[in-house]
């Protein structure tokens, strides 16, 4: 079936990039996706990438595509203690009439002043 | 705010008891998803409607689970007999059809704790 994973922890010094990775299983998948969510809260969108896409940039962050390999990745630049949170790579697959998400179970990224 | 809106933020409830939350979506959205969210890991999906019809279920949906979406804007999610295995963080989203479907807005999640 289908399967994201994700490394479980990352640790950064404040000012450095972040490279968070991802592989998934379904070919299908159109989008892939980024959120974070911080303690307690909900998940936030930070970007997505269409499937036919290598690369797509915005602002700090950067997401990377293999689609033969299956492999994400999220590169955030110049890495802030607020970007202290949890990544959830995400795919979206067919099943019946509807595109559900498949999550990872997230990388924990520590920023350290 | 016209973000996702889910009720309440927490909930503590005996084993046994029914329990029911809510989620608003962002109003012109009308794809509704339930996702369960146990603690270190990642969201799961539960359900989804278009409009007020209810598409999709997993089948981690048991049988003491269900959802509405009466007139395709608010939904519930109630939960009967709750046990312990259903303490969790329970995420509602929305997106828009038709191109949206890039793009699904999660709520703040109700944390549900069963003692």
């Amino acid at each position: 079936g289908e399967d994201v994973e994700q490394s479980l922890f990352l640790s950064v010094r404040e000012g450095d990039s972040s490279v968070i990775n991802c592989t998934y299983t379904d070919s299908s998948s159109t989008y892939l996706y980024w959120y974070k969510q911080e303690p307690g809260a909900g998940l936030q969108l930070l970007t997505y990438i269409f499937s036919n896409m290598d690369m797509k940039q915005d602002q700090r962050l950067t997401v990377l595509l293999n689609k033969k390999d299956k492999h994400l990745s999220l590169r955030i630049a110049d890495t802030q203690t607020g970007d202290s949170a949890i990544y959830f790579c995400a795919e979206n697959f067919a099943s019946g009439s509807a595109r559900q998400l498949t999550f990872g179970s997230g990388t924990q990224l520590t920023v350290l002043p | 705010d016209t973000g996702v809106s889910q009720n309440p933020r927490h909930k503590i409830t005996k084993r046994g008891q029914n329990v029911t939350f809510r989620c608003d979506p962002i109003s012109e959205h009308n794809r509704l998803y339930w996702y369960r969210q146990t603690l270190g890991q990642g969201p799961e999906f539960l359900t989804y409607f278009q409009n007020e019809a209810q598409l999709e279920k997993s089948r981690l949906l048991s049988d003491r689970f269900s959802a509405e979406r009466p007139k395709g804007s608010f939904s519930t999610l109630e939960i009967q007999r709750t046990e312990q295995g259903d303490s969790a963080m329970y995420l509602c989203a929305s997106s828009l059809r038709g191109g949206g479907e890039r793009e699904a807005f999660f709520g703040q999640g109700t944390r549900l704790t069963v003692v």
